[in-house]
């Protein structure tokens, strides 16, 4: 049973648009969720989180935002460019220290010039 | 500079030859974990660490070990490694509000 879910495989998008990437989760006790950007060949990269007393936080052309009734957080990525393309994790946490943290399957994001 | 280093970063064995894989943070954090990345299924945590001799199993322990001697290294072991243990693996030291740093990453094929 997937916790953390991303619908979408992957998202195409052109340079200077909005992108919008969506995530699900089922348990109501996750109170801290983050995004992560992933090139090729390498690791994970923490992009921005948000806690679940809020319900946007935003960082330059990157806002996150969070509807708790209906257990969904998306990012936005305004404008995109061509250096945004790549795997996006969404990630859910019991709490800030960790200790129980369930990322979704990813969204692949191609940005076309 | 902050990191997280794994390895081998490419490792190819035999079904049954134990491995393993080295992970070392040098930003003296308590909470370590093991993750391994497969399409369509995301990250999936193998196991983690609270800090020095406290380890627990995460979703997908089965098949792996893993010790933490020392606060900087969180090794992995695969006593007898399988097929469907290929799969590419990340070690990770969680910092608080930023959450993971992970590694570069460990590819590794079972043959």
């Amino acid at each position: 049973d997937q916790q953390v879910k991303q619908n979408s495989p992957s998202l195409s998008v052109q340079e200077g648009r909005i992108s919008i990437l969506n995530c699900d989760y089922t348990n109501s006790m996750f109170d801290y969720f983050l995004w992560y950007k992933k090139y090729p060949a390498e690791g994970p990269t923490f992009l921005i989180s948000i806690s679940s007393i809020k319900d946007k936080n935003e960082d330059g052309r990157f806002t996150v935002f969070l509807n708790k009734s209906a257990k969904h957080l998306s990012l936005h990525i305004v404008p995109s460019q061509p250096g945004d393309s790549a795997v996006y994790f969404c990630a859910a946490s019991l709490n800030t220290g960790g200790f129980k943290t369930i990322f979704g399957a990813g969204t692949r994001l191609f940005v076309k010039a | 500079e902050a990191q997280v280093t794994q390895n081998p970063r490419y490792l190819i064995t035999v079904t049954g030859k134990k491995l393993t894989v080295t992970c070392s943070q040098n930003m003296n954090h308590e909470y370590m974990s093991w993750y391994r990345q497969d399409p369509g299924l995301g990250l999936r945590q193998i196991y983690y660490s609270m800090n020095v001799e406290v380890t627990d199993k995460g979703d997908v322990p089965e098949g792996y070990k893993v010790s933490r001697k020392e606060k900087r290294n969180f090794p992995l072991i695969l006593e007898s490694p399988s097929p469907n243990q290929t799969s590419l693996y990340f070690c990770a030291s969680w910092e608080g509000a930023k959450g993971y740093t992970f590694g570069s990453g460990t590819r590794l094929t079972v043959v």
